[in-house]
């Protein structure tokens, strides 16, 4: 199993540029969440997902929109890149709610010139 | 307030020594809590699960203190390759939803 992972790796975009961040997990997981990380601050819960086909708002969503179209597939789209979103975004997945334990992707480094 | 808190550290501490991590949470009605360890420009991954009655795996153990609202890990016989951030995380319960701490680095030198 590859567990969880993360398209790009790294990328820079130019401030007015999109992109969208793949995440891919093969664990038949139902939960699926999208964090940043940014030093001083911990992992932020941007969106996430409870199901193929639902998505939620997290604690700082503007300027994201995701979707899940496949239950192994979250994608996160940034339509209108801003420096404020440089940061490493990190993808995990959980089965359950209920305090299942999370299981996190490489990450994606992305800087936002 | 954040609503988890830790101490940034880092602790710097010899190999063999005993060191002690707290965290304090402000969500009282949160279901769960955990300790996550984040190797430098890794991703994280989970140490271990905090429960009342405290939880010891190998040179590790965990307690959640629930009337006071804070979690600690003890980490006995320290070892080089404990050097990580350690971040404790609860979960509100909500779609498995987790708050994350900024983390405690932990450097554990010769």
């Amino acid at each position: 199993n590859a567990g969880v992972t993360q398209t790009p790796k790294f990328r820079v975009l130019k401030t007015g540029q999109s992109m969208t961040l793949l995440c891919a997990q093969d664990m038949n997981h139902e939960y699926m969440y999208w964090y940043r990380q940014d030093p001083g601050m911990g992992l932020r819960l941007i969106h996430y997902s409870v199901g193929e086909g639902t998505t939620a708002k997290g604690e700082v969503p503007d300027g994201y929109n995701v979707s899940r179209l496949k239950k192994q597939n979250f994608l996160l789209g940034l339509e209108s890149a801003a420096p404020s979103q440089t940061s490493v975004y990190f993808c995990a997945s959980a089965w359950t709610s209920g305090g299942d334990e999370q299981y996190f992707g490489p990450g994606t480094r992305l800087t936002v010139t | 307030r954040k609503e988890v808190e830790q101490d940034p550290g880092p602790f710097n501490v010899p190999e063999g020594a005993t060191v002690a991590f707290n965290c304090t949470y402000s969500n009282s009605a949160s279901q769960s809590f955990f300790w996550y360890r984040q190797d430098c420009r890794k991703e994280p991954k989970l140490l271990m699960s905090v429960y009342s009655s405290g939880n010891e795996d190998g040179r590790f153990t965990a307690q959640l203190n629930r009337a006071s609202q804070y979690i600690s890990l003890l980490i006995r016989d320290s070892k080089l390759s404990d050097s990580a951030t350690y971040l404790c995380v609860e979960n509100t319960g909500t779609a498995s939803k987790l708050t994350f701490g900024t983390g405690t680095r932990l450097q554990v030198t010769l």
